[in-house]
């Protein structure tokens, strides 16, 4: 079955700049959505179609596409950003795939 | 405001049925896809089945077809999850969420998602 790789754990300071990356063999062929979730509550759509942001979303999160890896960029990380990120796409069939998700710590 | 509130959620032995509610309100139902998604304990999520816009189509991913039935009441602007035969590996919190498109065109993400509502399948 087809998989999205992302790392478990990813750590910055405040100010600094998180990236968290997805991997997956069909994502030259395929857009990339991004989910934000904070403990106990539900996802938030924070990118859509690889770099999309939708209303509301905060100009510092940003998204990118290069091959096989999609990159959400949180430039200026703030406390309220510390979440579980998740990167879904599509398999072959076009059902959604997620990755296993990462959580970013602000430090 | 716009949101979606899951119900129905609970503690069933194994082999049992229940069935989700999911309430949509300050939006158009009838207009969107609609979807479950599930999330098992400290894990990550999981597309369940999807329903197009007038119920005319419905997808389930594999491993809850056969088992499990997407449904929608578009006049009172509620979709529905029919869980049969349920398993163990079911447990999870529940969420339903919305397609984006207004086209009648799946768009396959989501862009509104409820809290979601807790099934523990135990004996």
């Amino acid at each position: 079955s087809y998989e999205l790789t992302q790392p478990p754990s990813v750590s910055v300071s405040p100010g600094q700049t998180a990236r968290i990356t997805c991997s997956g063999d069909a994502l030259p062929n395929q857009y990339a959505y991004w989910y934000q979730q904070k403990p106990d509550q539900a996802p938030v759509l924070v990118m859509y179609k690889d770099s999309e942001r939708p209303s509301g979303i905060p100009e510092r999160f940003s998204g990118s596409s290069s091959g096989t890896t999609v990159t959400l960029t949180i430039t200026g990380v703030q406390a309220e950003d510390e979440a579980d990120y998740y990167c879904q796409s599509a398999d072959t069939s076009g059902s959604p795939v997620f990755g296993g998700g990462t959580k970013l710590t602000v430090l | 405001q716009v949101q979606l509130v899951e119900s129905g959620g609970g503690v069933v032995q194994p082999g049992r049925s229940l069935r989700l509610s999911c309430a949509a309100s300050g939006f158009t139902f009838s207009n969107y896809a609609m979807y479950w998604v599930r999330q098992a304990p400290g894990k990550g999520l999981e597309w369940v089945a999807v329903i197009s816009y007038d119920g005319s189509s419905k997808y389930y991913a594999d491993s809850v077809k056969g088992r499990f039935t997407i449904s929608r009441d578009n006049s009172n602007n509620t979709l529905y999850l029919q869980m049969n035969s349920l398993r163990t590996d079911d447990t999870a919190v529940y969420y339903c969420a919305r397609d984006p498109e207004t086209t009648r065109v799946l768009a396959w993400y989501f862009d509104l998602w409820g809290r979601g509502t807790l099934v523990t399948v135990s004996s």
